[in-house]
């Protein structure tokens, strides 16, 4: 089954706690991207690939990282989280170099800092 | 810089209506428009795709429109059901950019 799946679905974390959310889809896709979903501001990319070795900057970049060794994964790393960084998190992917293809999301992750 | 805009913010039908709901973008240089449906605290699943040579598409009970001159798409539901109640997104892509610019959402509801 063609599917991008997130882990963890679910994590509370504290200030300071490196934590990675890791993201991975079996369609051999090129292109990657993470949102963060937050209530009133809707959807908005942290950072994407457009394929292994190449990542960029998004809308809201700051206090994330990202590195894209393989193909298939894309690794969310919050080196030092804080409270303004509890949301619900989100991984695509879509085919393509130029992204012309459709957009694939993975279930979310939900997380929450103290 | 591209804006979308989704109208109604938030739609309540009794079951077995038809409705509309309305996705609007500011730069007509698009290069497809996406269709998703997004229940509460989950993903977003696609719905349908529309590249800018096409005019709609359909699936089951749903249809979508586009026309790039007038920066509008409508997606189109017959015959509503509870189950179709969701929060309903369009995003949409322009040339030579990596983003899909995100409409914020119609809230819909279903009554039974």
């Amino acid at each position: 089954e063609a599917q991008v799946t997130q882990n963890p679905r679910y994590l509370i974390t504290v200030t300071g706690k490196k934590l990675t959310v890791t993201c991975s889809q079996n369609m051999n896709h090129e292109y990657m991207s993470w949102y963060r979903q937050d209530p009133g501001l809707g959807l908005r990319q942290i950072y994407y690939s457009m394929n292994v070795e190449v990542t960029d900057k998004g809308d809201v970049p700051e206090g994330y990282k990202v590195s894209r060794k393989e193909k298939r994964n894309f690794p969310l790393i919050l080196e030092s989280p804080s409270p303004n960084q509890t949301s619900l998190y989100f991984c695509a992917s879509s085919a393509g170099t130029q992204n012309t293809g459709e957009l694939f999301f993975g279930e979310g992750s939900r997380l929450t800092v103290l | 810089k591209q804006e979308v805009t989704q109208i109604p913010a938030a739609l309540s039908v009794p079951e077995g209506e038809n409705l509309v709901l309305n996705c609007s973008f500011t730069d007509s240089a698009i290069y497809n428009l996406q269709w998703f449906r997004q229940d509460p605290g989950k993903g977003l699943t696609s719905l349908l795709l529309i590249q800018s040579s096409q005019r709609e598409q359909t699936s089951g009970r749903l249809n979508a429109s586009l026309d790039k001159s007038s920066g509008r798409s409508t997606l189109y539901i017959a015959a509503s059901q509870p189950g179709d109640s969701a929060t309903y997104l369009c995003a949409v892509k322009g040339f030579g950019g990596q983003n899909f610019v995100f409409g914020p959402g119609t809230r819909l509801s279903v009554l039974p």
